[in-house]
């Protein structure tokens, strides 16, 4: 089975602290993702990445930024948190697929992180 | 531009009764579908993808699908409801734009579930 870890369940930070939220999946996958998720909002999207060293804005990249040194790792970086980043942050990961059907993405268990 | 909506925020059902959650899809080419379900203070899980061929499709925890390529739908449904089925619902389509050969999704907002005994 895939497994998606994140590095903490729940985050309490105070406003401009630099915060940092690891992401790791085991099975080789190469896209990997982070959303935020917000009570009738769904899943946005923040960055994603299909390789090492390589990433994309996704719809709401303002405030955030990643890092993908290894495969297995995904870590996504609040350089100076808001209470507004106060969130549901999931990570996902997927293999690869050139012109193909889109695979499954697989998710972590999520961080809830509080900003005060 | 592409989407997906789930146009009810919450399902009520019955224990024993039937249960569907409805999906629509806008997106350019062909569409491959996904229904997730979250569990409280939980990520999200799998439950079913249709890419191609038979328009039923069958997933876990004894889910079903079904695409409907003139209503442009795929609702989730289950033949008889648990208690235990109570979660939030999230209906996904793949991102087309630019390719989309890096696997995005799109998501919508999500369904609330309530299995009622």
């Amino acid at each position: 089975d895939v497994k998606v870890t994140q590095s903490s369940r729940y985050l309490v930070k105070r406003t401009g602290e630099k915060v940092f939220l690891e992401c790791v999946q085991d099975m080789d996958h190469e896209n990997m993702f982070w959303y935020r998720q917000d009570p009738g909002l769904g899943l946005r999207l923040i960055y994603f990445s299909y390789d090492v060293k390589m990433k994309e804005k996704g719809d709401i990249p303002e405030g955030y930024s990643v890092s993908r040194e290894k495969k297995e790792r995904f870590s996504l970086i609040l350089e100076s948190a808001s209470t507004n980043q106060t969130s549901m942050y999931l990570c996902a990961s997927s293999l690869w697929r050139l012109a193909g059907p889109t695979d499954t993405q697989y998710f972590g268990p999520g961080t809830r992180l509080t900003v005060l | 531009a592409q989407s997906v909506a789930q146009p009810e925020d919450q399902v009520n059902v019955a224990e024993g009764n039937p249960l569907t959650v409805k999906c629509t899809y806008s997106v350019s080419g062909n569409p491959y579908l996904f229904w997730y379900v979250q569990y409280p203070n939980r990520g999200l899980q799998f439950l079913l993808k249709y890419i191609t061929g038979d328009n039923l499709v069958k997933g876990s925890y004894g889910f079903e699908a079904e695409f409907n390529k003139s209503q442009t739908s795929f609702h989730l449904k289950k033949p008889s409801a648990l208690v235990s089925d109570s979660a939030l619902y999230f209906c996904a389509v793949r991102d087309t734009a630019g390719g989309g050969s890096q696997g995005n999704l799109i998501f919508g907002k999500g369904t609330k579930l309530s299995v009622k005994p």
